[in-house]
């Protein structure tokens, strides 16, 4: 049974286009991370979402990107106007039950922008 | 900047034939080294978390060791379902940012 649920499995978009990815938790979580990873290449930090907001986050997660908890349990990324780029399998993650530094990764969404 | 850098890229085994995978790592203040597979198409399965030089965990046919600059994963007798790419990641600071390598793929053959 996942740790987190993620949704859609797959999308696909057109360059230009917002999409909007989900991320479910199994059980109540303050912290929520989010990963992506280009095909081939290493799975890469984003943002770290910690009691409704932004904790930290690296140079990849410019303003085209946003994420929110807009109804106090699912946790959305917002991609803007999306680029070929952004193409690559998008992961939601929390922390383990012991505190002990290990994340949770859910099993993804794969963004195709054409 | 954390360096990750895991060796090597790819691994073919025979069913049975045991090795080990290594992940070099440059951190200041190491809050901990973690194990992950990662099937195609799918997300990072947690396996082990190493905190200390000289730290082990075992689970199944997989070994991880850890010193002070790198970390094996031995597979011992491995089977085809062992096949998976294994990725590593380090910790530093108190958050859960995680800072990956490029993995290593390993592949079984019956």
């Amino acid at each position: 049974e996942p740790e987190v649920t993620q949704t859609p499995s797959h999308q696909v978009t057109q360059m230009g286009q917002e999409v909007i990815l989900r991320c479910v938790p199994i059980s109540n979580h303050l912290y929520f991370y989010w990963y992506r990873q280009i095909l081939g290449q290493k799975v890469e930090f984003l943002v770290s979402f910690y009691n409704n907001e932004i904790s930290e986050k690296s140079e990849i997660f410019d303003d085209q990107f946003s994420v929110e908890r807009p109804d106090g349990s699912n946790f959305t990324l917002k991609i803007r106007s999306t680029k070929l780029e952004d193409s690559a399998m998008y992961f939601c993650a929390r922390p383990g039950p012991t505190n002990t530094g290990e994340l949770f990764f859910g099993e993804g969404s794969r963004l195709t922008v054409l | 900047e954390d360096q990750v850098t895991q060796s090597p890229e790819a691994l073919r085994l025979q069913e049975g034939e045991s090795s080990s995978l290594n992940c070099s790592y440059t951190v200041s203040g190491l809050r901990g080294l973690f194990w992950y597979r990662q099937d195609p198409g799918k997300g990072p399965e947690f396996l082990f978390t190493l905190y200390s030089a000289g730290e082990e965990k075992e689970k199944e046919r997989l070994k991880a060791t850890l010193t002070k600059k790198e970390s094996f994963l031995h597979i011992t007798a491995p089977k085809p379902e062992d096949s998976a790419t294994y990725l590593c990641a380090v910790r530093r600071g108190d958050d859960y940012k995680l800072s990956f390598g490029a993995g290593t793929t390993v592949t079984v053959r019956a």
